[in-house]
């Protein structure tokens, strides 16, 4: 199947401080990606999704400007939690989906853990 | 996005087959059925998906009623390493995402 690798695997930061998420598209061009959050032993929750080229469009009760969502690329997009707080701290995954592989199936990267202190 | 009620978790023994149910009674005509798997801190999988005829692949089998109002999720041979949270999620045919539900919890017992 495609692959979507996600960078960091995991994270540890400071409160108040900022931390950037990658999301790329191996072997294939990403022409949606969506990014979701998942707390301990919780759903998959989605938080936004993302064209390449456009801005995000975020699902309700999340924060657009907290949550920075960038897919510049065909391959790339990244998550970006500003200010930073423990109650952030969770799995972030994201997902990708080509038109070409077959619009009905979405690949998911393996997440990035994220713990605020 | 329509529903899907599957039970919270299920045990198999090893090498035995395992059927995992989803109940979807209020699919719409061009709603398909995906199945995804998360194994302990990894992202989910995909396994396989279907609109009306019975699927088959590498991973599993997909069999989906007549009806389409329940499908069933059929590892023929489980293994330790088919641990994992089972999701069916419905999706119309062009929508966007996947939004998961709670899932089912399979334990394969050595």
């Amino acid at each position: 199947g495609a692959v979507v690798s996600q960078h960091p695997s995991w994270v540890i930061c400071k409160s108040g401080t900022s931390v950037k998420i990658e999301c790329r598209s191996l072997d294939f061009q990403a022409t949606t990606m969506f990014w979701y959050r998942q707390f301990p032993k919780q759903s998959l929750m989605l938080m936004a999704t993302s064209n390449e080229g456009s801005k995000a469009t975020y699902e309700q009760g999340v924060e657009k400007d907290k949550f920075l969502i960038n897919h510049a690329s065909l391959t790339l997009s990244t998550l970006t939690v500003t200010s930073a707080h423990p109650e952030d701290s969770s799995f972030y995954i994201c997902s990708a989906r080509s038109g070409r592989l077959g619009r009905d199936t979405q690949y998911f990267g393996p997440g990035t853990r994220l713990t605020v202190l | 996005d329509a529903k899907t009620t599957q039970p919270n978790s299920m045990e198999s023994n090893e090498e035995e087959p395992v059927h995992l149910p989803c109940n979807h009674s209020t699919i719409s005509g061009t709603d398909y059925i995906h199945w995804y798997r998360q194994l302990p801190s990894q992202g989910p999988e995909y396994v396989i998906h279907g609109l009306t005829s019975n699927v088959n692949n590498r991973m599993a089998s997909l069999a989906i009623a007549e009806d389409r109002k329940s499908s069933t999720l059929i590892l023929h041979r489980a293994t330790l390493r088919d641990a994992a949270v089972y999701y069916c999620i419905l999706r119309q045919t062009g929508a966007n995402n996947l939004f998961f539900g709670t899932g089912t919890r399979l334990t394969v017992i050595p």
